[in-house]
């Protein structure tokens, strides 16, 4: 696709509740970000993905946050038995540039209901 | 630890004027800096990239200066318009020996253009 592609665009869970959201980034782009953006907050990164390397999981709030990337394009965030406090919208960006460093396109986001 | 302020966090604008929204980090060891737009419920929009080496970047009304050792950024839009409102966001990548992977964002100015 053009941009970079985010599915649900909205998502109401119970707390407890496990959920998955996906993103799709630009073709060619080798590098993908993770940031989480809560009300009246600023953006919080989250995870980083580059090529095959491992990734940088250092802002993963809690051990119920996970992320894979697989065949390097589509990558998948999970948050397990979720809180109220995981309500949020999670964005998605990824980057051509050399090591991740070049400008970042972001999606649209999901936005994350936790009742 | 790197820190990013926008000031201000509001700005109310009749349409036509020039305008300069402002932007702070605290360490200069820098790799580069990106502005974006935020459109209420919406993804972030990246605007322009100023590499460390760069002191300024154009992209048709919108310049975007930047002034490492001291820290700050500044973002001019020429003759506004209703349609730039929105929130804008300055992000920093920091340089420790190298780029980091995440960018450290600013809380945003939310800008109104008023017809």
């Amino acid at each position: 696709g053009a941009g970079v592609s985010q599915s649900p665009s909205n998502k109401v869970t119970e707390k407890g509740k496990d959920v998955e959201l996906r993103c799709d980034p630009i073709s060619g782009h080798t590098a993908l970000y993770w940031y989480r953006q809560s009300l009246g907050q600023g953006l919080e990164f989250l995870i980083y993905f580059q090529g095959n390397s491992a990734p940088d999981k250092s802002g993963l709030p809690s051990d119920r946050f996970s992320a894979e990337r697989t065949g390097g394009s589509v990558s998948t965030l999970t948050i397990q038995r979720t809180q109220q406090e995981d309500s949020a919208v999670y964005l998605c960006a990824s980057t051509r540039g050399g090591g991740g460093t070049g400008e970042l396109f972001f999606g649209e986001g999901s936005r994350l209901t936790v009742l | 630890k790197q820190e990013v302020t926008q000031i201000p966090a509001a700005l109310s604008v009749p349409e036509g004027e020039n305008l300069v929204l402002n932007c702070s980090f605290t360490d200069s060891a820098i790799y580069n800096l990106q502005w974006f737009r935020q459109d209420p419920g919406k993804g972030l929009t990246s605007l322009l990239l100023i590499q460390s080496s760069q002191r300024e970047q154009t992209s048709g009304r919108l310049n975007a200066s930047l002034d490492k050792s001291s820290g700050r950024s500044t973002l001019y839009i020429a003759a506004s318009q209703p349609g730039d409102s929105a929130t804008y966001l300055c992000a920093v990548r920091p340089n420790y020996g190298g780029a980091t992977n995440k960018l450290i964002f600013g809380t945003g100015t939310l800008l109104a253009v008023q017809p």
